[in-house]
């Protein structure tokens, strides 16, 4: 079965520390992967995907297939990273598989 | 360019109507998917439509159905509403390029609430 788990439903830090939002993945085939954040009153938005290989406002996401984990860091948290964060699997079939989130608090 | 566009924001209906949510989406995008979004459920896939088609589909009974008109715009449809079906529902549209994943842009969702 697919299964996305996000372990931390809350995560709460101080401004300028390190953060690392954790992402499990148990999925069939080669998927590709997604975080997506949604800031508060605003629509859900693509962060940032593997392929890319891209570093997006500061975050990174390491894909470890051996541990099927894709947990997404920052290291030097900003209070405007306060957001949901969704890891999400997905692949041609355009069927997205979301985590069920981890809040982000970051603290002045 | 618009952004995806949902009617409507925000919907009350009691146990055992019917509902009709519409999703417009990116002008030039060709796949509409839906997802509802619960607190105890989080965010589940429903189905998603491309073409006028119904490509792929989620666990959800056949209370919920949706069609794609040939100007790419969607609807879906509950059937028989319960108390459970109250959730946001969202709809997401993406170019759907063939051999590729396109990012998929979602709209601000309709808020249904089922008394």
């Amino acid at each position: 079965a697919q299964r996305v788990t996000q372990p931390e439903k809350l995560l709460s830090v101080f401004k300028g520390a390190p953060v690392e939002l954790k992402c499990n993945y148990s999925y069939s085939g080669s998927p590709e992967l997604f975080w997506y954040v949604q800031y508060s009153r605003q629509r859900l938005q693509l962060l940032l995907r593997h392929i890319s290989r891209e570093s997006i406002k500061g975050f990174t996401a390491d894909l470890n297939k051996g541990e099927t984990s894709f947990h997404l860091k920052k290291p030097f948290a900003q209070e405007e990273d306060s957001a949901m964060y969704y890891c999400a699997p997905g692949d041609s079939s355009y069927k997205l598989i979301f985590g069920s989130g981890t809040r982000l608090l970051v603290r002045p | 360019k618009a952004g995806v566009t949902q009617t409507p924001r925000y919907l009350i209906k009691t146990r055992g109507q019917q509902v009709t949510l519409s999703c417009s989406p990116i002008s030039g995008h060709r796949s509409v998917s839906w997802y509802q979004q619960t607190p105890g459920q989080g965010l589940q896939f429903l189905f998603e439509y491309f073409s006028e088609t119904q490509r792929n589909k989620g666990n959800f009974p056949g209370r919920f159905s949706g069609r794609q008109f040939s100007n790419s715009r969607s609807e879906m449809n509950v059937s028989t509403l319960e108390l459970g079906d109250s959730a946001l529902y969202l709809c997401a549209s993406s170019l759907r390029t063939s051999g590729q994943y396109n990012e998929q842009f979602f709209g601000p969702g309709t808020r249904l609430t089922v008394l």
